[in-house]
């Protein structure tokens, strides 16, 4: 089956960098990527959904100049937290929509664990 | 608006007994539903879906669901439980209606004792 992938899987970064998590879809094209983030012991929220040439659209109480979206290819979204401190250390996963077919399957990719210092 | 519930944190049985972890859904629509797997510091596999046809859905790993209209459920379920099972599990709905987004319930840790 198509195969998400991300990177890096885990980062460690100081307060106020920023960091950059890169999600590909494998052997697909996908116009629609999805970022959600998972605290533990709680569910998937989704943060946005990421068109490929336009800008992503946000989810309530997400700040889009925190979390940068780049969705530049067919293939490739980039979510870049910017100036991260402890509260942004979380698991974000992407997702990507593969619209072949009727049913437009979504894959999601294996995470990326951030945690802040 | 749509939602999902998975009312049980946690569930406990053991090794070689059937398992059942419940969901209930609400959508304006027509409900797509979806279970996931998510094993520690992974991402979310996908386990089944139902989208329409048969109630009974029969997914990976020996997993099944079955869709209840009436009830806006849809367990899932196994009929003998492997320890190597032991994970969490997501309920999800897409409403298309909605914008085809995922909903994802809170999740229900299940633990297959040896």
């Amino acid at each position: 089956g198509a195969v998400v992938s991300q990177h890096p899987s885990w980062v460690i970064c100081k307060s106020g960098t920023s960091v950059k998590i890169e999600c590909r879809s494998l052997d697909f094209q996908a116009t629609t990527m999805f970022w959600y983030r998972q605290f533990p012991k709680q569910s998937l929220m989704l943060m946005a959904t990421s068109n490929e040439g336009s800008k992503a659209t946000y989810e309530q109480g997400v700040e889009k100049d925190k979390f940068l979206i780049n969705h530049a290819s067919l293939t490739l979204s980039t979510l870049t937290v910017t100036s991260a401190h402890p509260e942004d250390s979380s698991f974000y996963i992407c997702s990507a929509r593969d619209s072949r077919g009727l049913e437009e399957t979504q894959y999601f990719g294996p995470g990326t664990r951030l945690l802040v210092l | 608006a749509q939602s999902v519930a998975q009312p049980e944190d946690q569930v406990n049985v053991a090794e070689g007994n059937p398992l059942t972890v419940k969901c209930t859904y609400s959508v304006s629509g027509n409900p797509y539903l979806f279970w996931y797997v998510q094993y520690p510091n992974r991402g979310l596999q996908f386990l089944l879906k139902y989208i329409t046809g048969d109630n009974l859905v029969k997914g990976s790993y020996g997993f099944e669901a079955e869709f209840n209209k009436s009830q806006t459920s849809f367990h899932l379920k196994k009929p003998s439980a492997l320890v190597s099972d032991s994970a969490l599990y997501f309920c999800a709905v897409r409403d298309w209606n909605y914008g085809q987004n995922f909903v994802f319930g809170p999740g229900t840790r299940l633990s297959v004792l040896p």
